[in-house]
C-alpha cells in the first residue's frame, strides 16, 4: 500500500516555462514532506521541503505548496532549465514511526527541452 | 569530501555469494540509515541506526540482510547467499536533527548486480 504517490511517471517542459510536480499521500501522521532530485548513477539530493502546518515553502525557482485537505503537495519550477532535468522525488516523514525515515514516491522523470 | 561515502560504487557477484557495502557518514550525524532502490521505484526504508543502535529492522527484506554500525561510526550492509532480486542500488543515508526539515543526506549508492 503506497502512502506516498506520484501519478506522472515522466513530464516533458519547454525551457523556461513552468515546470508542475505533483504528490499525494494518505498518512495524516507526516509532518514534514520534501523533494529530492535524482541523476542517473547518484544518490538523491534534497531539495526543498515543507512542514505539514505551512501551506507554501518557496526557495530561488522552486516552491512547494502544500493542500492538507486534499493530502496534495505540488512542486513549481520556473523558469525551468535544462539542467532540471532529473527524476524528482517526493518523501514524507512520519515523526510517529520513531525512526523518521522518510518514505517515497516512485519519482516523476522530468525533461526540460531547450 | 565531508558528505556520505558509500563504496563500492558498484559490485558485480554470481548468484549464492555474500556481498558487503560499506557507509561512512557525515561525521557528526548520528543517525543512518539503509534504503534500497529498484528500477522505476522511489527509495525504500530497510533498517536504521542511532548512534551504534539498530532501532528498526523489521524492514530489513529478509534474513539474509543484516546492518552493523559498530562505535557508530560507519555501517556495513551484508548480503548473504545472494539472489538476482537483489540487484539493486543501495543507497546509505544520515542525519542529525530530529526536528528539523526532516532532511536525510543520502550517498551515491552502491549498485549490486547479481548473475
Amino acid at each position: 500500500d503506497q502512502q506516498v504517490k506520484q501519478n506522472s511517471p515522466s513530464l516533458s517542459v519547454q525551457e523556461g516555462r513552468i515546470s508542475i510536480l505533483n504528490c499525494d499521500y494518505t498518512n495524516s501522521m507526516f509532518d514534514y514532506f520534501l523533494w529530492y532530485k535524482k541523476y542517473p548513477a547518484e544518490g538523491p539530493t534534497f531539495l526543498i521541503s515543507i512542514s505539514s502546518i505551512k501551506d507554501k515553502n518557496e526557495d530561488g525557482r522552486f516552491t512547494v505548496f502544500l493542500n492538507k485537505s486534499a493530502k496534495h503537495l505540488s512542486l513549481h519550477i520556473v523558469p525551468s532549465q535544462p539542467g532540471d532535468s532529473a527524476v524528482y522525488f517526493c518523501a514524507a516523514r512520519d515523526s510517529g514511526a520513531g525512526s523518521y525515515q522518510l518514505t517515497f514516491g516512485k519519482g516523476t522523470k522530468l525533461s526540460v527541452i531547450p | 569530501d565531508t558528505g556520505v561515502s558509500q563504496n563500492p560504487r558498484h559490485k558485480i557477484t554470481k548468484r549464492g555469494q555474500n556481498v558487503t557495502f560499506r557507509c561512512d557518514p557525515i561525521s557528526e550525524h548520528n543517525r543512518l540509515y539503509w534504503y534500497r532502490q529498484t528500477l522505476g521505484q522511489g527509495p525504500e526504508f530497510l533498517t536504521y541506526f542511532q548512534n551504534e543502535a539498530q532501532l528498526e529492522k523489521s524492514r530489513l527484506l529478509s534474513d539474509r540482510f543484516s546492518a552493523e554500525r559498530p562505535k557508530g561510526s560507519f555501517s556495513t550492509l551484508e548480503i548473504q547467499r545472494t539472489e538476482q532480486g537483489d540487484s539493486a542500488m543501495y543507497l546509505c543515508a544520515s542525519s542529525l536533527e530530529l526536528w528539523g526539515t526532516g532532511e536525510l543526506f543520502f550517498g551515491e549508492g552502491s549498485r549490486l548486480t547479481v548473475l
